[in-house]
């Protein structure tokens, strides 16, 4: 069965990048027609659709992140990436992969990350 | 951006009773691409229902999704305890992908 699970720094300081990796177990990432996709969960705004990513590489993002984010794919360890620059407090959430088939089918557990000096 | 309202807040209600819940959109969702999720206390929302009336793989037959367009309802059958959670709408049409505010469903 389809797994993922997030993995990176729980604490990142303000103005710095952001970095979680999703690991994907039980399914590939370079099967065609999958889509990866990241969302965030804040008590204040709710959920998040940050973007997602295509097999073949192609992205597609949240405007409202205004140019912060980026998502890649790393099919040689079966795994999906999100760097986003210049966090704020407000970037402070639950983040969360997940597979993209139309709705987000399969989830990660999540993995808090907060922004703090 | 579509932006969804999901009413009400909170439903107060009892082991084996319907529940009923709304999710109005401010445009039409393209192609009725409406799902519904639940999320019990420290887990991942879970998708229930996709394309506004289709249920995902291993849910009960008593949670069904119906409505078109703007208006779209989650209606539960007959509640049981594990049932009792937060539920969100999202709709799937259109970039970008945006999600409802969520309901409770809490035990009266």
């Amino acid at each position: 069965q389809l797994q993922l699970q997030e993995s990176g720094p729980g604490l990142v300081k303000p103005s710095e990048t952001l970095s979680l990796t999703c690991t994907v177990s039980g399914g590939s990432t370079t099967t065609s027609n999958n889509y990866w996709g990241w969302i965030r969960q804040t008590p204040g705004k709710g959920l998040q659709w940050i973007g997602s990513i295509y097999y073949n590489g192609n992205t597609y993002y949240n405007p409202s992140l205004k140019g912060r984010v980026t998502i890649s794919v790393d099919t040689s360890k079966n795994q999906f990436s999100l760097q986003l620059t210049s966090v704020t407090a407000a970037d402070t959430a639950v983040y969360y992969c997940a597979t993209v088939a139309g709705p987000f089918q399969h989830w990660g557990q999540g993995t808090l990350v907060a922004v703090s000096s | 951006e579509i932006v969804l309202t999901q009413s009400p807040g909170t439903l107060s209600l009892s082991p084996g009773e319907r529940a009923t819940l709304s999710c109005r959109a401010s445009q039409s969702v393209s192609g009725n691409y409406l799902a519904w999720y639940q999320q019990r206390p420290g887990q991942a929302p879970r998708l229930l229902i996709y394309g506004a009336s289709s249920r995902a793989t291993g849910i009960p037959d008593r949670f069904s999704g119906s409505g078109s367009g703007t208006d779209f309802t989650l209606t539960i059958s007959r509640l049981e305890p594990e049932d009792f959670a937060v539920y969100y709408c999202q709709q799937y049409g259109s970039s970008p992908r945006t999600f409802g505010l969520g309901t409770k469903v809490d035990i009266k």
